[in-house]
Parts: C-alpha cells; sequence; structure tokens
C-alpha cells in the first residue's frame, strides 16, 4: 500500500525567510497530493493541492511542485509570517477513491 | 455556517459503553469520509462513503467499529464496548467527486473521545 514520508518533523524559521517541507510517496498510482495546515485543537485545513497532470501549482506565497519521476513533493511558503506556525501535513491519493494516506506532519515554528 | 459539522464536540465516556458520533458534511459533497486522529500524529483512515455506499474499510476499523450513511446525506460511527486505546479524536470529511476539481476534503471540528 500507499506510504508517505514527511521531513523535517519540525521546522524552525526566521519570520521572513521561506519555509520548504518535502514528502516522498510509493505508489506511483498516486496522483492527487495535498497539503493540509491543522492549528493546535483545531480541524486540518487544506491550503493547497497538485494532481499528477500538474508539475507546480502557487497561490500567493504557497507553492507546491511535484516531481512524479522521483515520487516526491513539497511545499514552499515565502515571507513567512507569525500565523504561518501551524503543524503541516502531506498526504496522496488516488483519483480513484481519494482515501488520503496522510505524512506525520511537520511543526512549523516562526520566529519573531 | 455551510461546512462540515460533527456532533459531540467532546464525548467521555467509560470503558465498555457504546459511544455514537454523527456528522453532517457539506451538502452537495457525496463522499464522506472518516478519520482518527491521535495527539501527534496524522489523522488515519477508517472509512469512507460514496452517496450511502460504504466503499472502503480500514484494517483500523475493528468488529467494534460501525458506521453508517443511510441516506447518503448525514453518517454515524458507533464504537461499541469502547477500550482505552479508542481515546482520539475522530474526523469527518466531505468532498464532490468527479475526476476533475473533486477530491478536496473538507474537515469537520472533530468529536474529542475520551475513554477512562
Amino acid at each position: 500500500g500507499e506510504n508517505v514520508e514527511q521531513h523535517p518533523s519540525t521546522l524552525s524559521v526566521q519570520e521572513g525567510d521561506s519555509a520548504v517541507i518535502k514528502c516522498t510517496y510509493s505508489d506511483s498510482a498516486s496522483n492527487y497530493f495535498p497539503w493540509y495546515k491543522q492549528e493546535l485543537g483545531k480541524r486540518p485545513q487544506l491550503i493547497i493541492d497538485i494532481r499528477s497532470n500538474v508539475g507546480e501549482k502557487k497561490d500567493q506565497r504557497i507553492a507546491v511542485t511535484l516531481n512524479k519521476t522521483a515520487k516526491h513533493f513539497s511545499l514552499h511558503i515565502t515571507e513567512t509570517q507569525p500565523e504561518d506556525s501551524a503543524v503541516y501535513f502531506c498526504a496522496a491519493s488516488k483519483v480513484s477513491n481519494y482515501q488520503l494516506i496522510w505524512g506525520a506532519g511537520t511543526k512549523l515554528i516562526i520566529k519573531p | 455556517d455551510t461546512g462540515v459539522s460533527q456532533d459531540p464536540r467532546h464525548k467521555i465516556t467509560k470503558r465498555g459503553q457504546n459511544v455514537t458520533f454523527r456528522c453532517d458534511p457539506i451538502s452537495e459533497h457525496n463522499r464522506l469520509y472518516w478519520y482518527r486522529q491521535t495527539l501527534g500524529q496524522g489523522p488515519e483512515f477508517l472509512t469512507y462513503f460514496q452517496n450511502e455506499a460504504q466503499l472502503e474499510k480500514s484494517r483500523l476499523l475493528s468488529d467494534r467499529f460501525s458506521a453508517e450513511r443511510p441516506k447518503g446525506s448525514f453518517s454515524t460511527l458507533e464504537i461499541q464496548r469502547t477500550e482505552q486505546g479508542d481515546s482520539a479524536m475522530y474526523l469527518c470529511a466531505s468532498s464532490p467527486s468527479g475526476f476533475t476539481g473533486g477530491g478536496e476534503q473538507y474537515f469537520g471540528p472533530g468529536t474529542r473521545l475520551t475513554v477512562t
């Protein structure tokens, strides 16, 4: 079955700097890759997603890149702000059922 | 509020009791998912429905767990004979289906279960 690995587990960056979180997946049939942000005690919130027919997608300060050959995808956050502090999860699934397999999460800390 | 809702938000129960949780998805979404999340971990898939049909169940879903979505709208998740290991946040999500533009899962606030 699918397995998703996520790194790093904790990332501390200075406010204003960029943050990059990386994930790898094992099932080459996976073709949908969302990223979720979860603040303490709150629900996961979808922040961006990418499908396998696209190599990169951007939404304001957030971008996701996908390398199908290497089976990895990354989240990039530029000009980080204190409100970006949260746990970020990557996930992978097939379009056939959208059963999400999740990474273990990255705790992002923005230092003022 | 037109988002996914869950009830109750918190449930404390004694070991051995049965509990039932409810999820109301976004009205036009025909897919509904249940996940379990423990502290410091990502959500784990439990089961999902397309309309009223339960299409997949995780091996995590033991015989003590059952889920229904009788009319393709709200769903219930029941845990029988609860154990302390069942303590977790139970999350529900819904999504539209369709090859293009579908699949985005939107989560409810969760039901936090504590088994004493």
